[in-house]
């Protein structure tokens, strides 16, 4: 079983419309939780961090249940330069373990 | 540009070659990591160091590839006789101590002909 796991999509999305995935971590001693964004062939760089509070960044919303290991990402009011991949991070100490990844499209 | 940068970012290799990647952190970051990626998968942990010392090494890290940080700054990643399935990103990241954020360079993608 891998330790992250993520819905791949593809969620092909109108502008302006709001799309929400998530993902599932199988280690419970996880540290800290993150989405980081990949656009085509290009490195991973951080969207944000994720807490159990839950967190806005923008149109942007992170959230975490420890209990149930799950983390989402809602984005609200789709823009065409949210067409990325979105991976899902686990942190355990200093080692990272990343999804698949979720493909987002973004139409006009 | 002070983040972290990585070359080359391209190569291209035959069969049984050998190849070295550069990368070089941010520089008030003391810990550096290595990942690889494939097509349609997350990047995945291979090795990492703290300072010079390589505290480390995933399993998919076979005898053919060997990480060094001499001084404790930048790092290069050789791969001996390479094959096919080597062909991947590269990817190196850097954080400070403690920090669970890193920050990743641009990659190099290698090409196994």
């Amino acid at each position: 079983r891998k330790e992250v796991e993520q819905d791949p999509g593809p969620f092909n999305v109108p502008e302006g419309a709001t799309v929400a995935f998530n993902c599932t971590y199988s280690n419970s001693a996880s540290q800290s939780f993150f989405w980081y964004r990949q656009d085509c062939r290009k490195e991973p760089k951080l969207l944000m961090s994720v807490y159990s509070s839950g967190n806005e960044d923008g149109r942007f919303t992170a959230q975490l249940n420890r209990a149930s290991q799950y983390i989402s990402l809602l984005i609200r009011d789709s823009k065409l330069s949210d067409s990325a991949t979105y991976l899902c991070v686990v942190n355990n100490d200093y080692k990272l373990s990343f999804g698949a990844g979720t493909t987002v499209t973004v139409r006009a | 540009d002070t983040g972290v940068s990585q070359n080359p970012r391209h190569k291209i290799t035959k069969r049984g070659q050998n190849v070295t990647f550069r990368c070089d952190p941010i520089s008030e970051h003391n810990r550096l990591y290595w990942y690889r990626q494939t097509l349609g998968q997350g990047p995945e942990f291979l090795t990492y160091f703290q300072n010079e010392a390589q505290l480390e090494k995933s399993r998919l890290l076979s005898d053919r590839f060997s990480a060094e940080r001499p001084k404790g700054s930048f790092s290069t990643l050789e791969i001996q006789r390479t094959e096919q399935g080597d062909s991947a990103m590269y990817l190196c990241a850097s954080s400070s101590s403690g920090g669970a954020v890193k920050y990743f360079g641009p990659g190099t993608r290698l090409t196994v002909l």
